[in-house]
């Protein structure tokens, strides 16, 4: 089956830096990659579109100099999240169009993000 | 834009059955997707349909009825392990994006 392979799983920086997620698609070919955001208790929110080798088109109310996307191969996307603040702390998800038998995508298993 | 409604929260007995309802209103309709996701993990896939009708899988079946906006979510049988919270999508029919909804907590009690 298609695989989202995220990392890191869990992440604490500090107030002012920047941070890095990376997802990969293991075993199948992600044109198009979505990242998500996740507040506690609350839903998913789409942040932004990620495509292999042209610019990311970011959901409105996304600031897209500070959560910056690079999809720079058909199996590699990842979000930076820049000056970090500690409301930028949430669960990070991406998601890629994997399995064709039923139209839904695979999702990554999420990035832990708290900013101290 | 798109707007999706589900309840916040339910409870149901082991064993029994429990229905989840989502309505939604959306500019582009492209497919209802329902998502299970146990606290601090990642969604897993469940069920989808396009089309109105019910999708059954196993314990799970999803139904749609497009003209009236509206799916559920059937779970039979349940087991303690059911106990997460289930998230309707729907998949936008131009760039095929998932806007999800709030997500309904279900507990699921002996």
């Amino acid at each position: 089956g298609a695989v989202v392979s995220q990392h890191p799983s869990r992440v604490i920086c500090k107030s002012g830096t920047s941070v890095k997620i990376e997802c990969r698609s293991l075993d199948f070919q992600a044109t198009t990659m979505f990242w998500y955001r996740q507040f506690p208790k609350q839903s998913l929110m789409l942040m932004a579109t990620s495509n292999e080798g042209s610019k990311a088109t970011y959901e409105q109310g996304v600031e897209k100099d500070k959560f910056l996307i690079n999809h720079a191969s058909l199996t590699l996307s990842t979000l930076t999240v820049t000056s970090a603040h500690p409301e930028d702390s949430s669960f990070y998800i991406c998601s890629a169009r994997g399995d064709r038998g039923h139209g839904g995508y695979t999702f990554g298993s999420g990035t832990r993000l708290t900013v101290v | 834009g798109q707007n999706i409604d589900q309840p916040t929260e339910m409870t149901a007995t082991e064993g029994a059955i429990v229905q989840i309802n989502c309505t939604y209103q959306t500019s582009g309709f492209n497919g209802l997707f329902w998502y299970q996701q146990h606290a601090g993990e990642a969604p897993t896939f469940l069920s989808y349909n396009v089309l109105d009708g019910l999708e059954e899988k196993g314990r799970f079946s999803s139904f749609l009825s497009r003209s009236k906006g509206y799916s559920y979510l059937l779970l039979k049988e349940l087991q303690m392990k059911d106990s997460a919270s289930y998230l309707c999508a729907v998949r936008d029919r131009n760039f095929n994006k998932f806007y999800f909804g709030s997500g309904t907590k279900l507990n699921v009690k002996p």
